[in-house]
């Protein structure tokens, strides 16, 4: 299957300051690309989706000006968690939408570990 | 709406077979997936059922789709220790802004000796 890689996987930062999550899809370009938050023994919870080339679209609750992100190019979308505070800690996990033929299908990312202190 | 329900946690025996269910409700799902997190990681993509599908079988997994009763289920045959984690299923709903996955609540598989 394809692989999608996210850096750093774990990251602690003090409370004020911001921490910016790549994520990239290795073998396969991905126009679109989707940014989870799981908080513990909790499912996913969609964040954002990101477009190459375009504004993100965030979900209802996700305060954009909070949580950046770019899809720079095919292959890479960055998140960025400014001004972190203790209640964004959190488990962060991308996925890269895969387009082949009569499938659609998400590929994820092996998360972040985020940790504000 | 948009909810996905799962039982939240499955005990068996190595070598016995598990079968995770799975309810939906928006019966505009175009796909639906079964993913698979260990502790600490991402999600592996397991496998996935198109919609107009009932059935489809992959080596060890078997899903079977009642559309009808919006109704998913993962069955694992001969079932390892190494296949302990939480299982996700996950419904796909075309919206203005593309294909967006609404997952479920997670089920834990144990796998005993």
């Amino acid at each position: 299957g394809a692989v999608v890689s996210q850096h750093p996987s774990r990251v602690i930062c003090k409370s004020g300051t911001s921490v910016k999550i790549e994520c990239r899809s290795l073998d396969f370009q991905a126009t679109t690309m989707f940014w989870y938050r799981q908080f513990p023994k909790q499912s996913l919870m969609l964040m954002a989706t990101s477009n190459e080339g375009s504004k993100a679209t965030y979900e209802q609750g996700v305060e954009k000006d909070k949580f950046l992100i770019n899809h720079a190019s095919l292959t890479l979308s960055t998140l960025t968690v400014t001004s972190a505070h203790p209640e964004d800690s959190s488990f962060y996990i991308c996925s890269a939408r895969e387009l082949a033929g009569d499938t659609d299908t998400q590929y994820f990312g092996p998360g972040t570990r985020l940790t504000v202190l | 709406g948009e909810d996905v329900e799962q039982s939240l946690f499955l005990s068996v025996r190595e070598g016995d077979s598990s079968v995770i269910n799975c309810t939906y409700t928006d019966s505009s799902s175009t796909y639906l997936y079964w993913y698979k997190q260990e502790p600490g990681a991402g999600l592996q993509l397991l496998t996935y059922i198109f919609s107009n599908m009932d059935m489809k079988q992959d080596q060890r997994l078997t899903v079977l789709l009642n559309k009808k009763d919006k109704h998913l289920s993962l069955r694992i045959a001969d079932t390892q220790t190494g296949d302990s984690a939480i299982y996700f299923c996950a419904e796909s709903i075309l919206t203005g802004g593309g294909n967006k996955l609404t997952f479920g609540t997670g089920t834990q598989l144990k796998v005993e000796l």
